[in-house]
């Protein structure tokens, strides 16, 4: 049974700091990699999506890394700014559903 | 346009009671999900639908009733509302229910039930 973890579960940073937020799972026979967005009381925004034959994806400061063997991948977010302070979700993909880790809740200080 | 939109956004109602949500994509999507996220903040799949015909069923009470018309819609219907019911519920859609890009999941902005 894939189970998916996110460490840590809280993350405080000042602005401007380069910051990685981790994520293992413990099947590696998964399809892609997803990660996300969550601003309090609203939906889910898709930020990376790395399909299981890419190693990393980037987009603006966000890159990601997939390391399907070990059962890990980071988020590596360049120069944190206050709008960055959300919950970030990283979920896999196998068998037709997504399963998600439990979130890192970042909050980025002017 | 949003791409995937829920109604209602909240819902306040009493045990007992039986209620629906609406969920519809513009993306052209064959797949469909529902999501039920918990006061923990985690998120958990209920559904998946693909053109029309389930496809998952998570372990959900059967009192939880989902109902595609089209591809574009999945509607969520919840009979005997109890207070564990309470949760924010999010739908979903993505090309496929496979891998690659069209793997890739866009989500509603989520409808948040309060069970009294």
């Amino acid at each position: 049974k894939q189970e998916v973890t996110q460490i840590p579960a809280a993350l405080s940073v000042p602005e401007g700091e380069n910051l990685v937020l981790n994520c293992s799972f413990t099947d590696s026979a998964i399809y892609n990699l997803q990660w996300f967005r969550q601003d309090p009381g609203k939906g889910l925004t898709s930020l990376l999506l790395i399909q299981s034959s890419q190693r990393e994806q980037t987009s603006g400061r966000l890159n990601a890394s997939l390391d399907k063997s070990s059962g890990r991948s980071t988020l590596y977010i360049a120069a944190s700014q206050p709008g960055d302070s959300a919950t970030y979700l990283c979920a896999v993909t196998g068998g037709g559903k997504l399963i998600f880790g439990q979130g890192t809740e970042l909050s980025v200080k002017p | 346009d949003t791409a995937v939109s829920q109604t209602p956004k909240y819902l306040v109602t009493q045990m007992g009671n039986d209620k629906s949500i609406k969920c519809e994509q513009n993306l052209g999507h064959d797949t469909m999900y529902w999501y039920k996220q918990d006061s923990k903040k985690f998120l958990k799949i209920m559904f998946s639908y693909n053109n029309k015909e389930l496809i998952i069923n998570e372990t959900v009470p059967n009192r939880f009733s989902p109902k595609s018309p089209d591809k574009a819609h999945l509607n969520l219907h919840i009979n005997s509302l109890e207070l564990g019911d309470s949760a924010v519920y999010f739908c979903a859609s993505s090309q496929d229910p496979g891998g690659g890009a069209a793997g890739e999941l866009f989500f509603g902005e989520g409808s948040r039930l309060t069970v009294l």
